[in-house]
């Protein structure tokens, strides 16, 4: 049973433009989201978080905004970089990173 | 090392045999934590660390997976009479405490039965 999903495969974007990468989740206990970037033969890498408290949170070229009422996150790239093309996981956590919920991540390809 | 660090990173081994797949921590993280990430899935929880003990050993997909933490540092994970489906990434992570939400991870250990 997936409690985090994201359900596009993958995404292009034009430099320059905003990639937005989506995430919906079931359980309504998640109190922490996280997105987590991957490299090819690497760990994820942690990007940005948000506590449920909150409705958006940005550090930098990097947005994540959460609607509890829908379940749903999202994560918005701007500018968007050649470097940013990896795969994007959404995760969400109930207490704590002890035990983190992933979604099956979103390939996302910047083209220069 | 700065980072968590995993061996080895690939591991092929046959059905039926023992592996053990180690991971090394941040210096002074005390939470570690084992995920497994199969094939176009995103990575699955498999246990937690606080120190020593395993406070969280839900993830476990049957007794043929052990984990073990005696000194509070390096971590070991143990898989018995290995099969074709073990097959996977098998990720570890590291916080500095359980309430850190920033946990950071391994490279993995990609583990082919074959």
């Amino acid at each position: 049973d997936q409690q985090v999903k994201q359900n596009s495969p993958s995404l292009s974007v034009q430099e320059g433009r905003i990639s937005i990468l989506n995430c919906d989740y079931t359980n309504s206990m998640f109190d922490y989201f996280l997105w987590y970037k991957k490299y090819p033969a690497e760990g994820p890498t942690f990007l940005i978080s948000i506590s449920s408290i909150k409705d958006k949170n940005e550090d930098g070229r990097f947005t994540v905004f959460l609607n509890k009422s829908a379940k749903h996150l999202s994560l918005h790239i701007v500018p968007s970089q050649p470097g940013d093309s990896a795969v994007y996981f959404c995760a969400a956590s109930i207490g704590g990173a002890n035990n983190l919920f992933f979604g099956t991540g979103t390939r996302l390809t910047v083209i220069p | 090392g700065a980072g968590v660090s995993q061996t080895p990173s690939n591991k092929v081994t046959e059905k039926g045999k023992y592996v053990e797949l180690r991971c090394d921590p941040i210096s002074g993280h005390t939470a570690l934590y084992w995920y497994r990430q199969s094939l176009g899935q995103g990575p699955e929880f498999l246990i937690y660390f606080q120190g020593t003990g395993a406070a969280d050993d839900s993830g476990l997909p049957n007794d043929r997976f052990f984990a073990v933490r005696p000194e509070g540092s390096v971590s070991t994970l143990k898989i018995q009479r290995t099969e074709r489906g073990d097959s996977a990434v098998y990720l570890c992570a590291s916080s500095l405490n359980p309430t850190n939400t920033e946990a950071f991870f391994g490279q993995g250990t990609r583990l082919t039965v074959v």
